[in-house]
């Protein structure tokens, strides 16, 4: 069974950095492109970033561009999202999911990870 | 690109619920459903327009043409009350896009 397993969500001040980390299992994860989508508190899906299979190619929201990296280690199937310069509007839980194969659609999501930005 | 969704639909049970998602000539890119329920990540219900993916029942089903896309929930259960979410892929801005997202209330 596919299955993605967020972790390091936690409680940062404005400014802060925090990383995240996705791990996957159940697929061939290096040939699938994956993805961070986050969800503010009673607020809808935001799709945060991209990163293809290989991770030389990557895709950000306008709202993160130039403050939250997207990264993968195929040998350690795992998905990270390093952010800095973190604001309060940052707070959401965040999802790392599966981009399916040809389609641009998440097919698989982890149970997400909750970062709380706040002084 | 502005995806819009009504934020709330009721139906009774057994009833048919649908769930609208507007966008400038949506009916030009592939659409995509998402069921959230409470406490839940997202899961996929509806993908390119009309496909279901495996364990999705036949009960949910797709459309899209002009300017609406809309998913269709046949004989409508207690457990289909959730929130639904919209979604296509912008190749002018190179962005996933989210609609707001629906309430669905079973009366």
């Amino acid at each position: 069974d596919v299955q993605l397993l967020e972790s390091g969500g936690d409680l940062v001040q404005p400014g802060g950095s925090l990383r995240l980390s996705c791990a996957g299992s159940g697929f061939s994860f290096s040939t699938y492109a994956m993805t961070w989508v986050r969800q503010a508190p009673g607020k809808g899906l935001e799709w945060v970033s991209t990163t293809s299979g290989s991770g030389a190619v990557t895709q950000f929201a306008d709202s993160v561009r130039g403050r939250f990296t997207i990264s993968r280690d195929n040998f350690k199937n795992t998905l990270y999202l390093q952010m800095n310069s973190l604001r309060v509007e940052d707070t959401a839980v965040y999802y790392c999911a599966r981009v399916r194969r040809g389609y641009n659609v998440f097919d698989y999501w982890g149970q997400g990870t909750l970062v709380t930005v706040s002084s | 690109y502005v995806l819009t969704q009504p934020p709330s639909v009721s139906v009774a049970p057994g009833q048919t619920a649908r769930i609208t998602c507007g966008g400038n000539n949506i009916g030009g890119k592939t659409v995509h459903w998402y069921q959230q329920k409470p406490g839940q990540a997202p899961v996929l219900v509806v993908y390119d327009d009309t496909d279901r993916p495996s364990g999705i029942p036949e009960r949910f089903s797709g459309s899209n043409s002009g300017n609406t896309a809309t998913l269709t929930i046949s004989r409508v259960e207690a457990g289909d009350e959730a929130d639904y979410y919209c979604q296509v892929w912008d190749t002018s801005s190179d962005h996933y896009v989210f609609g707001a997202g629906t309430k669905v209330t079973v009366l």
